[in-house]
């Protein structure tokens, strides 16, 4: 199984500050056909998640500009560049290019 | 705008079984796939395992296999999940979300549905 390290698990951002999660896999994440499926998902209290970044770098559709996403391999790193209030919650990096494994979660609080 | 819509919350006994369905719109169902996901109280997610809406092939997680099984009804675009032998443990909120159709393919997760509370207590 492909383990999915996260850190930090606790974040507290003050608003307005850059805000960087890193996510390191046990093994590469290069899937066969040269795509890498490194996925983040964002999860407010009390609702499903949702995703944010797909294949590394490539934002949903919604998601705002600030939220950025990059690595290759094994190590890779969400970035949002200007935290706002609404960013709270939890933050989870998955893999699926070895069947699907998440990351344990890195909690965002405003300081 | 694709939306899947999950079954109400649950409370069983330990040792019987849940069935979950998760009921998908606004989308072709047999062209994707549905994976599910559990998050126990105060813990992460834990992806379960896949059916392809397409053929009905399936691929579980090791630690699931043997007490999980997921289907497909295609005429009403509804994928079920089903716990049999249900522990206090498997207490969780579990989730749908869509997938590609193959079982051999990468895993996306592009849309959830609202989850569906199950709770397993004597």
């Amino acid at each position: 199984d492909v383990v999915m390290t996260q850190s930090p698990l606790s974040l507290p951002v003050t608003l307005g500050q850059p805000a960087s999660i890193s996510c390191r896999s046990s093994q590469s994440l290069v899937y066969s056909e040269g795509n890498t499926y490194l996925s983040w998902f964002h999860q407010r209290p009390g609702q499903s998640p949702r995703r944010l970044i797909f294949k590394v770098s490539n934002r949903d559709s919604g998601v705002p500009d600030r939220f950025s996403g990059s690595g290759s391999g094994t190590d890779f790193t969400l970035k949002i560049s200007r935290v706002e209030a609404e960013d709270v919650g939890v933050y989870y990096c998955m893999q699926g290019t070895h069947l699907i494994s998440f990351g344990q979660g890195t909690r965002l609080e405003i300081k | 705008q694709v939306s899947l819509v999950q079954s109400g919350a649950e409370v069983k006994k330990p040792g019987a079984s849940v069935k979950v369905s998760c009921k998908a719109s606004n989308y072709i169902f047999a062209n994707y796939g549905m994976s599910w996901v559990r998050e126990a109280p105060g813990q992460g997610l834990e992806w379960m395992g896949r059916i392809s809406a397409y053929n009905g092939n399936t691929v579980y997680a090791q630690r699931f296999q043997g007490r999980v099984t997921m289907t497909v009804d295609t005429s009403t675009s509804t994928a079920y999940m089903e716990v049999r032998r249900l522990r206090s443990d498997d207490t969780a909120i579990y989730y749908c979300a869509r997938d590609p159709p193959s079982t051999q393919a990468a895993g996306m997760l592009d849309y959830w549905g609202q989850g569906t509370l199950v709770t397993v207590s004597s």
